[in-house]
């Protein structure tokens, strides 16, 4: 079945401590997109690649970083400068352009213990 | 910069009853609008996507429409079902980037047998 797949579904971190949320997809997607979600509240962009080996910033993007060595995925790393990571993170896909459907994963909750 | 609205925050009806979800968005030079459905602890599942130059699109029991001059969407759920209970988010593409979407903070909706 195509989709997207995040792992792992629940994350607990240590104050200090980097942590990194996976999303692999197997819909030949060119663009990929990490999502924060605060309890209540809508979806903030974090970070969005177009394209392999190219991302670029979302809206609140301090405190965490990406990579996009391959087509199909595309992991986000919390590290120790974001200072309040706790929440649910949601990683999606869609082809390149406008006018294109996002595909969502099934998301990673993320607590600071 | 886009801002996304939806209202009412939360809503609660019997079962039977239509019902009218409200997303207004605030710049209106956009490529497509997205209804999303979330259910507790889950990913986003895409409901219906209207490309800019539509005016509604249907599914099923949903039917979503586009009034870019108000800068208004609608979804309107028919006959309520309790399995229709979620939170429901719209997403907007903008035309001046279209590799981001725009999130408004979601209504939650119960549907009480």
């Amino acid at each position: 079945d195509g989709g997207i797949t995040q792992s792992p579904k629940y994350l607990f971190r240590k104050e200090g401590q980097n942590v990194t949320l996976s999303c692999e997809q197997n819909l030949n997607h060119d663009a990929m997109y990490w999502y924060r979600q605060d309890p209540g509240q809508g979806l903030r962009l974090i970070y969005y690649s177009q394209i392999v080996n190219d991302f670029q910033k979302g809206d609140i993007a301090e405190g965490y970083s990406v990579s996009r060595e391959k087509k199909e995925s595309f992991p986000l790393t919390v590290t120790s400068a974001q200072k309040n990571p706790t929440a649910f993170y949601l990683c999606a896909s869609s082809i390149t352009g406008p006018g294109t459907e996002a595909f969502f994963g099934q998301g990673t909750r993320l607590t600071v213990v | 910069k886009q801002e996304v609205t939806q209202i009412p925050a939360a809503l609660s009806v019997p079962e039977g009853e239509n019902l009218v979800l409200n997303c207004s968005f605030t710049d209106s030079a956009i490529y497509n609008l997205q209804w999303f459905r979330q259910d507790p602890g889950k990913g986003l599942t895409s409901l219906l996507l209207i490309q800019s130059s539509q005016r509604e699109q249907t599914s099923g029991r949903l039917n979503a429409s586009l009034d870019k001059s108000s800068g208004r969407s609608t979804l309107y759920i028919a006959a309520s079902q309790p399995g229709d209970s979620a939170t429901y988010l719209c997403a907007v593409r903008l035309r001046t980037n279209a590799g981001k979407s725009t999130f408004g903070d979601g209504t939650t909706l119960t549907v009480k047998p």
